[in-house]
């Protein structure tokens, strides 16, 4: 079955640096991405969507020019948290699908902001 | 926007009973509807799904329901165990390449 690896799975870093998350499609192609944040105990928030060779789309309320997203070829997308804030603590989860496909999730990136 | 209402938030059951949880979306265009279950610290695992051409999928011990003209769709859980505790959030999308749009999840806990 499809699989998405998406990498680290935890990191901790300190307030206004930047942090890389990666996320690829092991055994297919993705032309999208979807990047999603889920804080404790709460639902699974739609961050951005992510295109490959385009700019990523991203929902209403999600800053831009913090959480960049660059989707470079169809097996990658990464999404670097710019000038990270302890508010930005969160797990953050990649997931990709192919048309008319299930949705399939990496592991989530889980990133504590001291 | 498009939103989906999921009920309960939390839902404790004894082993061997079944469990239900509803959910109702708003965009008429919706043709996919999968539930996922989330342990603690996990990603989601999709569970079962179900398109709108159909209006009832099994799955083992797993069922969902779908009542297009109402707008609803359930999961059916019959003879719970104790490691279906867990996080369970339903989800729909239109077709092709849009993103999945999840209700606020429902707790789970199956007591022995």
């Amino acid at each position: 079955g499809a699989v998405v690896s998406q990498h680290p799975s935890w990191v901790i870093c300190k307030s206004g640096t930047s942090v890389k998350i990666e996320c690829r499609s092991l055994d297919f192609q993705a032309t999208t991405m979807f990047w999603y944040r889920q804080f404790p105990k709460q639902s699974l928030m739609l961050m951005a969507t992510s295109n490959e060779g385009s700019k990523a789309t991203y929902e209403q309320g999600v800053e831009k020019d913090k959480f960049l997203i660059n989707h470079a070829s169809l097996t990658l997308s990464t999404l670097t948290v710019t000038s990270a804030h302890p508010e930005d603590s969160s797990f953050y989860i990649c997931s990709a699908r192919t048309a008319n496909s299930p949705l399939h999730f990496g592991n989530g990136t889980r990133l504590t902001v001291t | 926007g498009e939103n989906v209402e999921q009920h309960p938030s939390t839902l404790s059951v004894q082993e061997g009973d079944s469990a239900v949880i509803k959910c109702t979306y708003s965009d008429s265009a919706s043709n996919y509807f999968p539930w996922y279950k989330q342990e603690l610290g996990k990603r989601p695992q999709l569970i079962i799904d179900i398109r709108s051409n159909v209006g009832e999928k099994k799955d083992q011990r797993i069922a969902v329901t779908l009542n297009k003209t109402a707008k609803h769709f359930s999961l059916h859980i019959t003879e719970t165990q104790p490691e279906d505790s867990a996080v369970y959030f339903c989800s729909f999308s239109n077709s092709g390449n849009t993103p999945l749009v999840f209700g606020k999840g429902t707790r789970l806990s199956v007591i022995a």
